[in-house]
């Protein structure tokens, strides 16, 4: 599977946005790349998930590059509740639907 | 609300004492996982079912072992607990087996082995 990279951890303040980088430097044409949250004692959830173009839902914004080496997520007003490790994951999606999971980001949101 | 349950959310074995951790869906998702994940470490796939057939990861030690009754249940049986095995279980689920679906996760059980 295609490795990611993600800053062990990254600091906001609360309200403004915040820019969470992924490197995959080795993707290929047909792997999805997910986002994924994982609150504190909980279960990871689903945050957003794109192949080629930008995405967007209710809870965030997705920017891939171009050349689809890296990825972006976007939450566009941190919240205290959005302190969390999010993981970013490729997957092919020719393949199964199992998860790697690589070491994540840590976001930290100051009031 | 459809969900993943998992229960019981904490429990304790003894070193060596065999323990069954137990995942329940609402969702009617054809598959559902099984991830360890250690303290400070990102979750680590142990194997998934789709629909009865089960698949095991490479690396998944023999002492950890699962059973699908139905499509609604899935459990988790640890033969012999040892103290590496002290951990969070997250049973997930997704309606299908292909890349692209969205994984839905339990709240995790915490197992501590003493």
């Amino acid at each position: 599977d295609a490795k990611t990279t993600q800053p062990n951890s990254m600091e906001s303040n609360e309200e403004e946005p915040v820019h969470l980088p992924c490197n995959h430097s080795t993707i290929s044409g047909t792997d999805y790349i997910h986002w994924y949250r994982q609150l504190p004692s909980q279960g990871p959830e689903y945050v957003i998930h794109g192949l080629t173009s930008n995405v967007n839902n209710r809870m965030a914004s997705l920017a891939i590059a171009e050349d689809r080496k890296s990825s972006t997520l976007i939450l566009h007003r941190a919240t205290l509740r959005d302190a969390a490790v999010y993981y970013c994951i490729l997957r092919d999606m020719g393949g199964f639907n199992k998860f790697y999971f690589g070491s994540g980001t840590k976001l930290n949101v100051k009031p | 609300d459809a969900m993943v349950i998992q229960n019981p959310r904490y429990q304790v074995t003894q070193f060596g004492k065999p323990v069954t951790l137990s995942c329940s869906q609402t969702l009617n998702h054809n598959v559902m996982y099984w991830y360890q994940q250690k303290s400070s470490q990102a979750p680590k796939l142990l194997f998934h079912y789709y629909d009865k057939d089960f698949n095991n990861e490479a690396d998944t030690p023999d002492n950890f072992q699962s059973r699908r009754p139905n499509t609604s249940f899935c459990f988790l049986d640890i033969r012999s607990p040892g103290l590496g095995d002290a951990a969070m279980y997250l049973c997930a689920t997704s309606r299908i087996l292909l890349a692209g679906a969205e994984q839905f996760f339990g709240p995790g059980t915490r197992l501590t082995v003493l």
